[in-house]
């Protein structure tokens, strides 16, 4: 079956402009994580959905936010752009919150 | 969640068993091991989680102390592909923090020819 699905897989953007990044879990899986991935930081959990809920959040400015859709597919948005956000951006999706995580290969983010 | 402490570093010849070592001692009854890697440049991959019993799968064994103090990833017959950095993750059995993956440094596992 296919596997959790992120676009686009590259961008770049200029400081002080706002994006959206997007994810598809792997069908039937109704929890999505994201998390960032820096060389400095390592990955960072950024937030989790369920059921279109938001369980759990990281320690992340209000810029970063997410939501979650009906058919369990995610975006994430972050707006006003700092060079500091230039990452690797993964994306996760369990079965259920707890079960085991399936990444997706992540959504290069360059911020110039 | 448990802090983990794993070696920065490993080495392994092709073909023979790379054995991953992690300490978690402050882990509490209710809290998983989770092993996870992760290629350059792509997204983390599972690879066997447990609780207190050993594990095996088609990708690995996982075996913990009897004091779940520690435990050990094992990659039976290492090859050049199993290149990667390894994590052992101490997740929470519940909470708030259950749906959450805090990930440490890992190890960096070479697997030379």
């Amino acid at each position: 079956k296919a596997g959790v699905t992120q676009t686009p897989r590259y961008l770049i953007k200029t400081r002080g402009q706002q994006v959206t990044l997007s994810c598809s879990p792997i069908s039937g899986h109704r929890s999505v994580s994201w998390y960032q991935q820096t060389p400095g930081q390592g990955l960072q959990f950024l937030f989790e959905y369920f059921s279109e809920t938001q369980r759990n959040k990281g320690n992340f400015p209000g810029r970063f936010s997410g939501r979650q859709f009906s058919n369990s597919r995610s975006e994430m948005n972050v707006s006003t752009l700092e060079l500091g956000d230039s990452a690797l951006y993964l994306c996760a999706s369990s079965l259920v919150t707890g079960a085991e995580a399936f990444f997706g290969q992540g959504t290069r983010l360059t911020v110039v | 969640d448990a802090k983990t402490t794993q070696p920065t570093s490993m080495d392994c010849a092709e073909g023979r068993a790379a054995n991953l070592p992690c300490n978690h001692s402050t882990i509490s009854g209710n809290e998983y091991v989770y092993w996870y890697r992760q290629i350059h440049s792509q997204g983390p991959q599972y690879i066997i989680h447990g609780l207190k019993n050993n594990e095996t799968n088609e990708m690995a064994s996982l075996i913990i102390t009897e004091d779940r103090k520690s435990s050990t990833l094992i990659l039976p017959h290492a090859t050049l592909r199993d290149t990667a950095v390894y994590y052992c993750i101490v997740r929470g059995g519940g909470g708030t923090s259950y749906g959450k993956l805090t990930f440490g440094q890992g190890t960096i596992l070479t697997v030379h020819p």
